[in-house]
């Protein structure tokens, strides 16, 4: 089945350490895309990717980086330097350029730092 | 300044009775489409219904149909005879052109809840 994989489903982490959420995508879209969620926020957008070897900053890019290297991986590293780790990250894909393509969403990542 | 204005934080309603969740946008692209995600507390991100920025009609999928009045750039989405599992955040977004491509935007949300 198509779908977008993201590991682990919670990932907790000491203060002071940097930390790789995992995106993978079997839909062979172009774009990629990652958001942060605070609880009963909406979604803000970090980094998003229209192809390989590219990627833009979102909102709230500052103390996150991504690659993409691979059209179907786009992980998201969070560093030391955010300052609110702690939150529920979503990845997401979309493919074409029309503007009736959805975003694919994967399951999301509960991330804690303590 | 938000582009997407959802301005029901939370909503309640009575089971087997129709609900509407507003969405205004703002956006000075001719191209755009609009989107309806429901997210429930498990948080996968699931959509709804898609609405362009050029159809003459108001879409529609099953009990969700989606109040499109382009000149007031509203987009509200409607579900008629609410379920339990209906109860969820509920995000508007749009998809339009920014300098590198295309992008989403999304709203706010609004948490609706669902009565028996």
């Amino acid at each position: 089945d198509g779908g977008i994989t993201q590991s682990p489903k919670y990932l907790f982490r000491k203060e002071g350490q940097n930390v790789t959420l995992s995106c993978e995508q079997n839909l062979n879209h172009d774009a990629m895309y990652w958001y942060r969620q605070d609880p009963g926020q909406g979604l803000r957008l970090i980094y998003y990717s229209q192809i390989v070897n590219d990627f833009q900053k979102g909102d709230i890019a500052e103390g996150y980086s991504v690659s993409r290297e691979k059209k179907e991986s786009f992980p998201l590293t969070v560093t030391s330097a955010q300052k609110n780790p702690t939150a529920f990250y979503l990845c997401a894909s979309s493919t074409g350029t029309g503007f009736s393509y959805e975003q694919y969403f994967g399951p999301g990542t509960r991330l804690t730092v303590t | 300044a938000q582009k997407i204005t959802q301005t029901q934080p939370g909503m309640f309603v009575q089971e087997k009775e129709a609900v509407t969740l507003d969405c205004t946008y703002d956006t000075s692209d001719p191209s755009y489409g609009l989107f309806w995600y429901k997210q429930p507390s498990s948080g996968e991100m699931i959509f709804l219904i898609y609405q362009g920025s050029y159809d003459q009609q108001n879409a529609t999928e099953g009990r969700y149909s989606l109040n499109f009045q382009k000149a007031r750039k509203s987009a509200n989405l409607v579900i008629s005879a609410s379920q339990l599992g209906d109860s969820a955040m509920y995000f508007c977004a749009m998809r339009e052109i920014d300098n590198y491509g295309q992008n989403f935007v999304f709203g706010p949300g609004t948490r609706l809840s669902v009565l028996p």
